[in-house]
């Protein structure tokens, strides 16, 4: 089964809210990261939080990371129309030898004006 | 302009048809990957390569091959062996050293969309 896993599947807000992304997962990370995608698109690199980090700002985006609770989430604040998106969080962790990035199903969210 | 390119951006195929997707990266970057997404869905690796001349199976090989002859380049064949080829496929890379690559990060071609016909 996935790594991560996202909630929710799809949402939708008025531009100017504040947009919030939940990430589970279910082993031990070196990091996690998250990534979105604009439909038919590749990936772009949004922000990497480390383990030993609980919080990171970028902009308009916070990420919070609890490794008690193996869950994480992405904030985008003062959403605007271009945010409209997929999110896909990713978790680094050695399995089975390596080192692998294992992405969620996303959120797709979608910014109404 | 730094980047990786993945090529053609659309691709067709007709069953029983071995096809070949390009990856190509000016990055200097070590390690390459090939992801499969389909409607709706995240990613799954399908191989990678850490290093040239050597390549690893993910989660999804089965059906495909890959290469890695030169470090700029990462070709995969979707074989015919592989029996629900239509999707999307991306290509990213990463590097080992610090400088204009963010460590741990993966950077991404803009995918092929492949469709069998």
């Amino acid at each position: 089964s996935q790594q991560g896993e996202e909630d929710p599947q799809a949402l939708s807000i008025q531009e100017g809210e504040n947009a919030t992304m939940n990430c589970s997962y279910k082993t031990s990370i070196n990091n996690l990261q998250w990534y979105r995608q604009n439909s038919g698109r590749g990936l772009v690199h949004l922000i990497l939080i480390r383990s030993n980090e609980r919080e990171k700002h970028s902009g308009r985006l916070r990420v919070t990371l609890d490794t008690s609770k193996k869950s994480s989430s992405l904030l985008i604040t003062a959403s605007r129309a271009a945010d409209t998106a997929s999110y896909f969080c990713a978790t680094d962790a050695y399995i089975q030898g390596a080192q692998k990035l294992v992405f969620g199903q996303g959120t797709r969210l979608t910014i109404n004006p | 302009d730094g980047g990786i390119t993945q090529s053609p951006k659309y691709l067709f195929r007709k069953e029983g048809q071995n096809v070949t997707l390009s990856c190509e990266q000016n990055l200097n970057h070590d390690a390459m990957y090939w992801y499969r997404q389909d409607p709706g869905q995240g990613l799954r690796l399908i191989y990678y390569s850490q290093i040239v001349n050597d390549f690893q199976k993910g989660d999804i090989a089965e059906g495909y091959s890959v290469s890695r002859e030169k470090k700029e380049s990462f070709p995969l064949t979707v074989t015919s062996a592989q029996k629900n080829p239509t999707a999307f496929y991306l290509c990213a890379s990463k590097g080992r050293t610090a400088g204009v690559s963010i460590l741990d990060t993966q950077y991404f071609g803009p995918g092929t969309r492949l469709t069998v016909l």
